[in-house]
């Protein structure tokens, strides 16, 4: 089982309508969550973060964590074509050499005018 | 968010020379950065964390003899790609962490990439 999962997409939603993204992970352990954003050909950038059980809120964006069912979210409300992109879910795993962030594989989303 | 620099943005080299890329932090110190491989349509893969003043870290399946990476102070790290052959052609970006190395808040902010072709 992969660490951090993703469906890859695409993700196609209608300009101005609110795209779900969906994350399930493996390690209990985990603490610290991420959302990244790739544009392609570029490298990511750091979307919103989120450590704590519940809904974080940043502008259009709404990161969602459950621990106890291993999942993380990430809602964009009022899409728009400039959110086209790959979203890379990440996550903190501790290992011996102290905590390294994994990703997954990203998920594609497409707003159409 | 804080800025981490990398240079070069593309490389293209003939197989068998070397490369080598630059990652620094700009308005930061970094003891602990990394450096990451993403190949088309994939994610992006651990290659090594890189300590100021130590030896890097490698993660299994990296040749730390073909990836050299030197972390020579507190702001700059480099990875050198030596004798390089065409299927190392990838997108290589380097990562600097803001906090320290068992901070679970800590933030990895991302440089630009080097986008390396050998040919």
């Amino acid at each position: 089982q992969k660490e951090v999962e993703q469906n890859s997409g695409p993700l196609s939603v209608p300009e101005g309508a609110i795209a779900s993204l969906n994350c399930t992970y493996s390690d209990r352990v985990s603490q610290s969550f991420f959302w990244y954003r790739q544009y392609s050909g570029k490298s990511p950038e750091l979307i919103m973060s989120i450590y704590s059980n519940g809904d974080k809120e940043d502008g259009r964006f709404t990161a969602q964590l459950n621990k106890a069912s291993q999942y993380v979210s990430l809602l964009i409300r009022d899409s728009q074509p400039s959110d086209s992109a790959t979203y890379l879910c990440a996550l903190l795993i501790l290992t011996g050499g102290g905590n390294k962030l994994t990703f997954g594989t990203g998920t594609q989303l497409k707003v159409e005018l | 968010g804080a800025v981490v620099s990398q240079h070069p943005s593309w490389v293209i080299c003939k197989s068998g020379t070397s490369v080598k890329i630059e990652c620094r932090s700009l308005d930061f110190q970094a003891t602990t950065m990394f450096w990451y491989r993403q190949f088309p349509k994939q994610s992006l893969m651990l290659m090594a964390t890189s300590n100021e003043g130590s030896k890097a870290t490698y993660e299994q399946g990296v040749e730390k003899d073909k990836f050299l990476i030197n972390h020579a102070s507190l702001t700059l790290s480099t990875l050198t790609v030596t004798s390089a052959h065409p299927e190392d052609s990838s997108f290589y970006i380097c990562s600097a962490r803001v906090g320290g190395l068992a901070d679970s808040k800590n933030i990895q902010y991302f440089g630009a990439g080097t986008r390396l072709s050998v040919l």
